[in-house]
């Protein structure tokens, strides 16, 4: 069971938006600005999409959004394009022994 | 560019030790950390530890410690994971990160497929 809780799949259509949820708790992402988002390929290594809850690296497209209330932060896609098809992560800075805990993943699916 | 290069895939028997290079460029190596994360076939990423290319301080994740070191040589900008006593559910694909601080990775390597089996 992961550290962090996420949706096992979401899906939209083009063009349309969707929202991840990432649920841990005041030891971790409610309790600090270390939450990061991560997409990754069939295959592929994960490549960075959003850190400190809201910023995006340059290269990412500002379709990409990030957020957090509470113990729950959230990433939010819109104008979805079929590339945007793949596994999300999210992951945050934990006071616990662990250090930094992952979600346990999100497949999206572009209808 | 950034780029972290990784050794190739190994197939280790239960019991055995395995240890990971990834050769990083592109970048001041010191001024970073490396982390790494690995990712057991169809599951998600589970963070195994960090470790300063400044100055050698080590986080493991307490589920590894005793059985896991990270280290870095900064001659050649390569940083070394092994990991010792393998099982089965060890058999993962493994990979090294530049961490911008501990809780933030902003490139990966490839990654390395270890097996263990017997």
């Amino acid at each position: 069971q992961s550290a962090l809780t996420q949706p096992a799949s979401v899906s939209g259509s083009p063009g349309q938006s969707i929202t991840i949820s990432c649920t841990g708790t005041s030891s971790d992402v409610g309790g600090y600005n270390y939450v990061s988002w991560y997409q990754q390929h069939p295959g592929k290594a994960p490549k960075l999409m959003i850190y400190e809850v809201s910023n995006r690296p340059s290269g990412v497209p500002d379709r990409f959004s990030g957020s957090k209330s509470g113990n729950t932060a959230s990433l939010t896609i819109s104008g979805l394009q079929a590339e945007d098809e793949a596994d999300y992560y999210c992951s945050s800075y934990t006071s616990s022994s662990t250090l930094v805990v992952f979600g346990g993943g999100t497949k999206l699916t572009v209808l | 560019q950034v780029q972290l290069v990784q050794s190739g895939a190994e197939v280790k028997k239960p019991g055995a030790s395995v240890k990971v290079s990834c050769k990083a460029s592109g970048y001041t190596f010191t001024s970073y950390g490396i982390s790494w994360v690995r990712q057991a076939p169809g599951q998600g990423l589970e963070w195994m530890g960090w470790i300063s290319a400044y100055n050698g301080n080590t986080n493991y994740a307490q589920k590894l410690q005793g059985r896991v070191t990270m280290t870095t040589d900064t001659s050649t900008s390569t940083a070394y994971m092994e990991l010792r006593s393998l099982r089965s559910d060890d058999t993962a694909v493994y990979y090294c990160a530049r961490a911008v601080e501990m809780a933030t990775i902003d490139y990966w390597g490839q990654g390395t497929l270890v097996t263990v089996s017997s």
